[in-house]
C-alpha cells in the first residue's frame, strides 16, 4: 500500500514570493492534516479536514496560509506572501477516523526554506 | 506549562543497554497516547499506541502508561545504533473533537 505523498520535497523561495504544496493521503483515508515542524520542535498542527471539510483550521494563519482539498482526496496547502519565518518542514498526515484509537501516518515532508 | 513534555536530550546509552524515554501530559481528559520516531530529515513513523494503563510490548519496545501520574514513557530495550533517532510522544485529547498534541522529542543516541 503506497504512503501519503507529498510534493515537493524541497522547496526554496525568496520572501514576497507563493509557494503550494500538495498531498495526496493514503487510500481510503478520509481524514487529512497539515502539520508546520520547526527544527527541534514536534509537528504543530495547522488544518484538519474531514473529507472535503476543514473541521479544525484555528491554528492557520488566515492572512497568508489557505489550504483546499476540493474532493476530499488531494490537498494543496498555499503561502502567499511567504515570510522568512515560514521557513519549516511541512508535513501532511492521514488517518482512517477521528476517534481516540485514530492513528495518523505521516507523508516525507515538504522542507521550505525562505530567503 | 506545555501540554507534552519530553526532555530533549541528548540521551546517550551504550549498544545494547535499555533507553528510557519518558513523557508527561497536563490534560487529565489524555485519550490515548502514542509513540513516534523520527530519523534526521525524516518524517515521524508510529511505533507504538497505548491506551490503558499499564504496560505494552512489541519486540524490543515497551509503553507504559500511568494516567494517575499523567505519564507515558517508552523502553527500548538492547538498544541499537539504528534506534539512534528522536523520539516523539504524542497525546489524543478530547476537548469537543479529537486533538493530537505532540512533545518537541527527544534525541536518542546509541553508542556502538
Amino acid at each position: 500500500e503506497a504512503g501519503v505523498v507529498q510534493s515537493p520535497r524541497y522547496k526554496i523561495i525568496e520572501k514576497k514570493q507563493p509557494v503550494a504544496f500538495w498531498c495526496n493521503p493514503i487510500s481510503g483515508h478520509n481524514t487529512l492534516y497539515w502539520y508546520l515542524q520547526n527544527l527541534g520542535q514536534g509537528p504543530e498542527l495547522l488544518i484538519r479536514y474531514e473529507n472535503e471539510e476543514a473541521v479544525d483550521d484555528s491554528q492557520l494563519p488566515k492572512d497568508r496560509f489557505s489550504a483546499e482539498r476540493l474532493k476530499g482526496v488531494d490537498s494543496t496547502l498555499k503561502i502567499q506572501p511567504a515570510e522568512l519565518g515560514d521557513s519549516a518542514v511541512y508535513l501532511c498526515a492521514s488517518s482512517t477516523g477521528t476517534g481516540y484509537q485514530e492513528t495518523q501516518y505521516f507523508g516525507p515532508g515538504t522542507r521550505l526554506l525562505v530567503l | 506549562q506545555k501540554e507534552v513534555e519530553q526532555n530533549s536530550g541528548p540521551l546517550s546509552v551504550p549498544e545494547g543497554a535499555i533507553a528510557s524515554l519518558n513523557c508527561t501530559y497536563s490534560d487529565r481528559v489524555s485519550q490515548s497516547f502514542f509513540w513516534y520516531r523520527q530519523y534526521s530529515g525524516k518524517s515521524p513513523e508510529l511505533i507504538m499506541s497505548i491506551y490503558s494503563n499499564g504496560d505494552k510490548e512489541d519486540g524490543r519496545f515497551t509503553a507504559q502508561l500511568n494516567k494517575a501520574s499523567q505519564y507515558v514513557s517508552l523502553l527500548i530495550r538492547d538498544s541499537q545504533p539504528s534506534d539512534s533517532a528522536t523520539y516523539l510522544c504524542a497525546v489524543r485529547i478530547h476537548t469537543g473533537g479529537f486533538k493530537t498534541i505532540f512533545g518537541a522529542g527527544t534525541r536518542l543516541f546509541v553508542k556502538a
